[in-house]
C-alpha cells in the first residue's frame, strides 16, 4: 500500500531564504507525485506534479521539486520565500493503476518578516 | 465552468442526526473522493468512485456511506453523526492528465 512521510509538521523561516519541505513516499510501484497548497480557511490547490519524464518539476510561483527514485522523495523546495507563501503543504502519491491519492500529513511553512 | 461545488460550507449536527453532504462536478470526470481533514493528520480518504454505479472504500470509510447515481453528483451521508465525525470534508474529482480538482470544503461540528 502507499505511504507519505512529511517528516517536519511545522517549518518555521524568515522571508527571502531557502526553504526545504521533505517528502518521502512508499509504494512498491511506479507512482504519480503531488504538491498541493492550502492558504488559510481555503481548499487545497494543486502547485506542482510528476507524471513522468523530468525528474525535476517546477510551479509558477518559483517552488521546485525533484523527483528522486533511489531515495522516494520527492521534496520541495523555494530559494527565496515570501510572507505570502505562508501556508500549509501538503505531498501526495498515487498509483496509476488504482487513481487513489494518497495525503501526507502536512506542512505548515511560517514565513516571518 | 464551476468545477467541484460543495454544498453546505458549514454544518452543526447533534450526535445521532443524519445528512448528506453533496458534491457536484461539471468537468465529466470519472473519478471523484470523498476525503476528511483533521488537524495533524493531513487528508484522509473516506471513499471514491471510479464511474456512475461504481464506490469503493478508502482508509476511514465508517459511518459514512455514498453513491454514484450520475458522473455529476456523488453525495457522501453521515448515517448517525458522532463527535469524532467532526472535521472538515473536501470532495474532489479527477482529470488523469491534469490531476486533482478540490471543492472549497465542507466544515462539519457535531456537537
Amino acid at each position: 500500500a502507499q505511504s507519505v512521510t512529511q517528516l517536519d509538521s511545522q517549518v518555521p523561516v524568515f522571508e527571502e531564504a531557502p526553504v526545504e519541505l521533505r517528502c518521502n513516499y512508499s509504494s512498491s510501484v511506479s507512482v504519480y507525485l503531488f504538491w498541493y497548497v492550502q492558504y488559510p480557511n481555503q481548499g487545497l490547490q494543486l502547485l506542482l506534479k510528476y507524471l513522468s519524464g523530468s525528474t525535476l518539476v517546477e510551479s509558477i510561483n518559483g517552488f521546485e521539486a525533484e523527483f528522486n527514485k533511489s531515495q522516494t522523495s520527492f521534496h520541495l523546495r523555494k530559494p527565496s520565500v515570501h510572507i505570502s507563501d505562508t501556508a500549509e503543504y501538503f505531498c501526495a502519491v498515487s498509483e496509476p493503476r488504482t487513481d487513489k491519492l494518497i495525503f501526507g500529513t502536512g506542512t505548515r511553512l511560517q514565513v516571518f518578516p | 465552468n464551476a468545477g467541484v461545488t460543495q454544498t453546505p460550507k458549514f454544518q452543526v449536527l447533534k450526535t445521532g442526526q443524519s445528512m448528506t453532504l453533496q458534491c457536484a462536478q461539471d468537468m465529466n470526470h470519472e473519478y471523484m473522493s470523498w476525503y476528511r481533514q483533521d488537524p495533524g493528520m493531513g487528508l484522509r480518504l473516506i471513499h471514491y468512485s471510479v464511474g456512475a454505479g461504481i464506490t469503493d472504500q478508502g482508509e476511514v470509510p465508517n459511518g459514512y456511506n455514498v453513491s454514484r447515481s450520475t458522473t455529476e453528483d456523488f453525495p457522501l451521508r453521515l448515517l448517525s453523526a458522532a463527535p469524532s465525525q467532526t472535521s472538515v470534508y473536501f470532495c474532489a474529482s479527477q482529470d488523469r492528465a491534469y490531476g486533482y480538482t478540490f471543492g472549497s470544503g465542507t466544515r462539519l461540528t457535531v456537537v
